[in-house]
C-alpha cells in the first residue's frame, strides 16, 4: 500500500521569501512521484514529476523538488515566492497498479503575504 | 494536443433530484479515465476509475455510479443526490503506465 503525507496543511509566506512545502510518501515499489497546484475553481495542474534519473527535478513557474530515497521525501521548493504562487499543492505518488491510480496527500494551501 | 472537457461547470441540485456529469477527452486513444470529489476542506477523494469501455471500478460504497459508453467518454450519475454529495467533481485521464494525470476544469455541484 502507498501513502503520502504533507506536513502543513496551511503555509503561509510574504512575497520574496523561500518556499517549503514538505512531502512524505511510503512504497513497496519504486515510487513515481508528482506535484500537483490547483487554484480557486480550477482542475489540477502538472508542476513536476519524478520517474527515475536525475532526483532534483525541476518543473513550471520556478518549481523544484528533489526525490530523497533514504528519506522517503520530494519536498516542493521555490526559491522567492510571488503573489501568483498562492493556491493549493498537492503531492502525489504511483507505483505498479493496474489503471495507473495515483495516492494523493491532503494538499497544502500555501498563502503568500505581500 | 490532448484536451479534456467536463460539463457543466457549475450545477445547483435539490435533494433527490438525479444527477448527470460529463466528461470528455480528445486527442487520444484508450486512455485511463478517473473521477475524483473534492469535498469543502477536504481532500481528494476516487471515486472511480475505468481502463476501458464497460470496465469501471468503484473505490468507495455511495450512492453514485459511473459509465463510460465510448472510449474517451465518462460520466458520473445518481438518481437521488443526498446534501453529501455536494463537492467539487474532478474527472482526469492518463494512458502511461505509472504516468501523471491530467484533469479537466472540475465542476461545482451544490445540493441544496
Amino acid at each position: 500500500a502507498q501513502s503520502v503525507t504533507q506536513l502543513g496543511s496551511h503555509v503561509s509566506v510574504s512575497e520574496g521569501a523561500l518556499v517549503l512545502l514538505r512531502c512524505n510518501y511510503s512504497s513497496s515499489v519504486p515510487p513515481y512521484l508528482f506535484w500537483y497546484v490547483q487554484y480557486p475553481n480550477q482542475g489540477l495542474q502538472l508542476l513536476l514529476k519524478y520517474t527515475t534519473g536525475a532526483t532534483l527535478v525541476k518543473g513550471i513557474n520556478g518549481f523544484e523538488a528533489e526525490f530523497k530515497k533514504s528519506e522517503t521525501s520530494f519536498h516542493l521548493t521555490k526559491p522567492s515566492a510571488h503573489m501568483s504562487d498562492a493556491a493549493e499543492y498537492f503531492c502525489a505518488v504511483s507505483g505498479n497498479n493496474a489503471g495507473n491510480m495515483l495516492t494523493f496527500g491532503g494538499g497544502t494551501r500555501l498563502m503568500v503575504k505581500p | 494536443s490532448q484536451t479534456i472537457h467536463q460539463w457543466p461547470a457549475t450545477l445547483v441540485q435539490p435533494v433527490g433530484s438525479p444527477l448527470s456529469l460529463e466528461c470528455t477527452v480528445e486527442g487520444t486513444s484508450n486512455p485511463n479515465l478517473y473521477w475524483y470529489r473534492q469535498a469543502a476542506g477536504r481532500g481528494l477523494q476516487l471515486l472511480f476509475y475505468s481502463i476501458g469501455i464497460d470496465q469501471i471500478s468503484s473505490e468507495v460504497p455511495q450512492n453514485l455510479s459511473a459509465s463510460r459508453p465510448q472510449d474517451r467518454q465518462f460520466i458520473l450519475s445518481s438518481k437521488k443526490l443526498l446534501l453529501s454529495d455536494s463537492g467539487f467533481y474532478l474527472c482526469a485521464w492518463s494512458v502511461a503506465y505509472n504516468g501523471e494525470q491530467f484533469f479537466g476544469p472540475g465542476t461545482r455541484l451544490t445540493v441544496l
